[in-house]
């Protein structure tokens, strides 16, 4: 059964606008959540981690909420620009802190 | 500090061959991974370590095997090579920090299996 969800259609959108990338995961109740963004051809690099008692985390130009009620985080990334095209990836714990699985990404495209 | 290095970077086999994909890391890391990426899809977890010899399986686990003699390195086994084994090979450590438990990844290893 699948753990994690990410929109498997790629998300295109015009430079300068918000890109909101969705993750929602079932069957387990994770102590975090992390986002990854992977170029073509590169292995994943961490972005942001956020907490079961987090609402919300900034860095930069990112945003990551996590709402364990719904079961979903939202990342977001504002003002954005071609340079953030990528694929984003969401990852958590699953049944041990240790076990890190993945979900299959969204692509993101920012045209000029 | 290199990070996190995997060879060989591209490889062929033939179906029944066997091979190893080497993972070392300097970072002094306990946490060690495996994943396969199929071209557009996201990472699945094969094995993974919290140290050196303790391994377990993770979600695709099936036609490999590891071992994890040292804290630097992570060797993944491919016994009897089938073309469903075909992917992107991705090794990673963490330190598991409080903070961010963030993943460092190599570079992967593009395996084809004909």
């Amino acid at each position: 059964s699948q753990k994690i969800e990410q929109n498997s259609e790629a998300l295109n959108i015009q430079e300068g606008k918000t890109a909101t990338l969705t993750c929602n995961y079932t069957n387990y109740s994770p102590a975090y959540l992390q986002w990854y963004r992977q170029d073509p051809g590169r292995g994943p690099v961490f972005l942001l981690l956020i907490r079961e008692n987090e609402k919300e985390k900034r860095k930069e130009r990112l945003k990551v909420t996590f709402d364990t009620t719904l079961k979903q985080s939202l990342f977001h990334i504002t003002a954005s620009q071609p340079a953030d095209s990528a694929t984003y990836l969401c990852a958590l714990p699953y049944s041990s802190a240790s076990k890190i699985i993945f979900g299959s990404g969204t692509r993101l495209s920012i045209r000029p | 500090n290199a990070g996190v290095t995997q060879t060989p970077k591209f490889r062929i086999l033939k179906i029944g061959q066997s091979m190893t994909l080497q993972c070392t890391q300097d970072m002094n890391h306990n946490y060690m991974y495996w994943y396969r990426q199929d071209p557009g899809m996201g990472l699945k977890l094969i094995y993974y370590s919290v140290g050196a010899g303790i391994t377990d399986k993770g979600e695709v686990p099936n036609g490999y095997n590891v071992s994890r003699s040292t804290t630097e390195d992570f060797p993944l086994r491919l016994e009897l090579a089938a073309p469903s084994q075909t992917s992107v090979y991705f090794c990673a450590s963490s330190s598991q920090d409080r903070d961010t438990g963030e993943l460092f990844f190599g570079e992967g290893s593009r395996l084809t299996v004909l």
